[in-house]
């Protein structure tokens, strides 16, 4: 069955940098697009990045171009998102999804259970 | 960014009702629209994808409709079960984006 797990979340001071991980699991991880969506406490969703399925093309949400880099290593079914320069209101639970098609955009079908990472002095 | 607006942002309503929640879009998305249902501590679940296709394994009380600017998520007899929050989301161009959610009670 389809698993993704996430890691890396924790408390960390403004300004510094955290490196969040999500394993995948039970399907063929190296044919799709991966994204990153985060929740602030109590708010919605936000989309963060997305990078496709080869890692040849990667899009981020405005609030984190130029700090949040989004990468992927197919060799080890592991998608990654490099924050740096936090902020307090990147204070969010981060989830992984996956796209549900291998071809263009669609919805996300399987989603991981989310690690929270705090942002605070 | 293409905007997505969602009504109501919440609604109170009894087993049995039928509930019809409302997401529009800034710009016309064609079908490329998709409703999740996120209830607290969990990760959203997909419900409809395609503005109209049910996703695998949801009960067929939930139904989607529309394209262009203008979509629905009915729920066509509300159970206790269906208490969470709903978003739609866009996925016809970057960056994605999430409807603001509409929160559902059970009376």
């Amino acid at each position: 069955q389809v698993q993704l797990v996430e890691s890396g979340g924790g408390v960390v001071q403004p300004g510094g940098s955290l490196r969040l991980s999500c394993a995948a699991s039970g399907f063929t991880f190296s044919s799709y697009g991966m994204h990153w969506v985060r929740q602030a406490p109590g708010k919605g969703l936000e989309w963060v990045a997305f990078i496709r399925y080869d890692g040849s093309n990667k899009y981020y949400a405005d609030s984190v171009k130029g700090r949040f880099t989004i990468s992927r290593d197919n060799s080890k079914n592991t998608l990654y998102l490099q924050m740096n320069s936090l902020r307090v209101e990147d204070t969010a639970v981060y989830y992984c999804a996956k796209y549900m098609r291998t071809t263009g955009t669609s919805g996300f079908d399987y989603w991981g259970q989310g690690t929270l990472v705090t942002v605070s002095s | 960014a293409i905007q997505l607006t969602q009504s109501p942002s919440s609604l109170s309503a009894s087993v049995g009702d039928r509930v019809t929640i409302t997401c529009r879009a800034s710009q016309g998305i064609s079908s490329a629209l998709a409703w999740y249902q996120q209830k607290p501590g969990k990760a959203p679940k997909l419900l409809i994808y395609d503005a109209s296709s049910l996703e695998s394994g949801v009960p067929s009380r939930f139904s989607g409709s529309g394209s262009g600017t203008d979509f629905t998520l009915t729920i066509s007899s509300l159970q206790p079960e269906d208490s969470a929050t709903y978003y739609c989301q866009q996925f016809k161009s970057y960056p994605l984006t999430f409807g603001g959610g509409t929160k559902v009670e059970i009376k």
